[in-house]
């Protein structure tokens, strides 16, 4: 399996523009996390979702943030309009949390990148 | 509520000795513990998992977490660093009834000098 995949890895954007990430998570993987990371705020879970339905969106910083996971094999970060304190890296996470030895590992995507100017 | 304490924003080894990276959890009912490492530019990897069952747990690149109830914590340890293993290093906590869903604490930086 290639892991979780993101896209794109690195994007450079001017503020008041609509970001969207994307990522595919591992196949068979039935719940999906959303995670950013800055040097001041550490790591922080967004939103994440089990079978497609969003549980707990109540990270989501604020209504310029939107989530989606349309089928199982993909979900969209998007912020609308950008701002510059939105740079961060942002990860993707996948789990089976009822998956045997497995059960809730998250498996982590490389990031994306996103510098807003 | 569930929580991961992670007491030090860094720890300084030297290659060869023992390394500790401390973590206290608060969780309600059966604790589900991990640790996690992070490279630079690059996503968190999973190192070990306690669910049940022996307190010592053994995981890659030859980490190591004992977890003590009483404590309530759950300290990664190597019994001889590498400068490779300098890292970020994450602890996360979940219980069983939990949908899948992390806490992770807020990391610590380990440093190996040769």
């Amino acid at each position: 399996d290639a892991g979780v995949i993101q896209s794109p890895r690195h994007e450079v954007t001017e503020m008041g523009q609509e970001v969207t990430l994307r990522c595919k998570p591992i196949s068979g993987h039935n719940s999906l996390f959303w995670y950013r990371q800055t040097m001041m705020r550490g790591l922080e879970l967004l939103i994440y979702f089990n079978n497609n339905v969003p549980i707990d969106d109540s990270g989501m910083p604020e209504d310029r943030f939107s989530a989606k996971m349309p089928n199982a094999s993909f979900s969209t970060l998007k912020i609308q309009p950008s701002e510059p304190r939105d740079s961060a890296v942002y990860f993707c996470a996948s789990s089976f949390p009822s998956g045997g030895a497995a059960k809730n590992i998250q498996y982590f995507g490389a990031g994306t990148r996103l510098s807003v100017l | 509520a569930q929580s991961v304490a992670q007491p030090e924003d860094q720890v300084n080894v030297a290659e060869g000795n023992p390394l500790t990276v401390k973590c206290t959890y608060s969780v309600s009912g059966n604790p589900y513990l991990f640790w996690y490492v992070q490279y630079p530019n690059r996503g968190l990897q999973f190192l070990l998992k306690y669910i049940t069952g022996d307190n010592l747990v053994k995981g890659s690149y030859g980490f190591e977490a004992e977890f003590n109830k009483s404590q309530t914590s759950f300290h990664l340890k190597k019994p001889s660093a590498l400068v490779s293993d300098s890292a970020l290093y994450f602890c996360a906590v979940t219980h069983g009834g939990s949908q899948g869903n992390l806490i992770f604490g807020k990391g610590t930086k380990l440093s190996v000098k040769p």
